[in-house]
């Protein structure tokens, strides 16, 4: 199976500043999932960007896909103390429906 | 999104017992899966509980060691066998939000101790 691989493995801002985590993944993929954990909870589903999708937002949240990169990026403005937490990005089995999570980036965001 | 809930939040147990772990979902999905994050680490896949058949699992992964069982569209149970300290990690269900929608939402987990 293949695995999402997120970089930086930490990365430490100001509030305010903007915070960029990528994801590079081996294989070809339908989607890919990235999903935020706060430190001792559970994991809060974020955004799914498919494959055929370049950019996608949410509120402070801006994903962008380059497939032909295989790679993924996830970026958080104006950021705040709350955003500290470790982001993970899921990608996809050829299936579509088992996904393979990456290691992780732990954000910390210093007020 | 569907709520799901786990329980045990938290257990502590001996070497060599078994511990079964609930998940339930406030609405029917086809889909549900069991993952285990060990401390530290990132989520692993640990099977597909699907209705009405036998769990699917991934490498690693077998049956007699985590037995699933899906008895319907709302409820999956995870058992961890004859435990042993490395089986220490948070146990976590999650479901397909959808039918092909791809997108998957967690439970809060259960944190497992094996002393």
């Amino acid at each position: 199976s293949q695995q999402g691989e997120e970089d930086p493995q930490a990365l430490s801002i100001q509030e305010g500043e903007n915070a960029t985590m990528n994801c590079s993944y081996k294989t070809s993929i339908n989607n890919l999932q990235w999903y935020r954990q706060n430190s001792g909870r559970g994991l809060v589903h974020l955004i799914l960007i498919r494959s055929n999708e370049r950019e996608k937002h949410s509120g402070r949240l801006r994903v962008t896909l380059d497939t032909s990169k295989k790679s993924s990026s996830l970026l958080i403005t104006a950021s705040r103390a709350a955003d500290t937490a470790s982001y993970f990005c899921a990608t996809d089995d050829n299936y579509g429906q088992n996904f393979v999570f990456g290691p992780g980036t732990r954000l910390s965001v210093l007020p | 999104s569907a709520v799901i809930s786990q329980k045990p939040s938290r257990d502590i147990c001996q070497r060599g017992t078994s511990l079964t772990i609930q998940c339930q979902v406030d609405s029917q999905v086809t889909m549900m899966f069991w993952y285990r994050q060990q401390p530290g680490q990132s989520l692993t896949l640990i099977a597909t509980a699907n209705q009405g058949s036998e769990a699917t699992y991934e490498s690693g992964f077998v049956i007699d060691k985590f037995p699933i069982s899906r008895p319907n569209l709302t409820f999956s149970t995870l058992t961890v066998s004859n435990m042993s300290p490395e089986d220490s990690s948070i146990y976590l269900c999650s479901v397909e939000e959808g039918a092909g929608s791809y997108e998957q939402y967690f439970g809060p987990g259960t944190r497992l101790t094996v002393t």
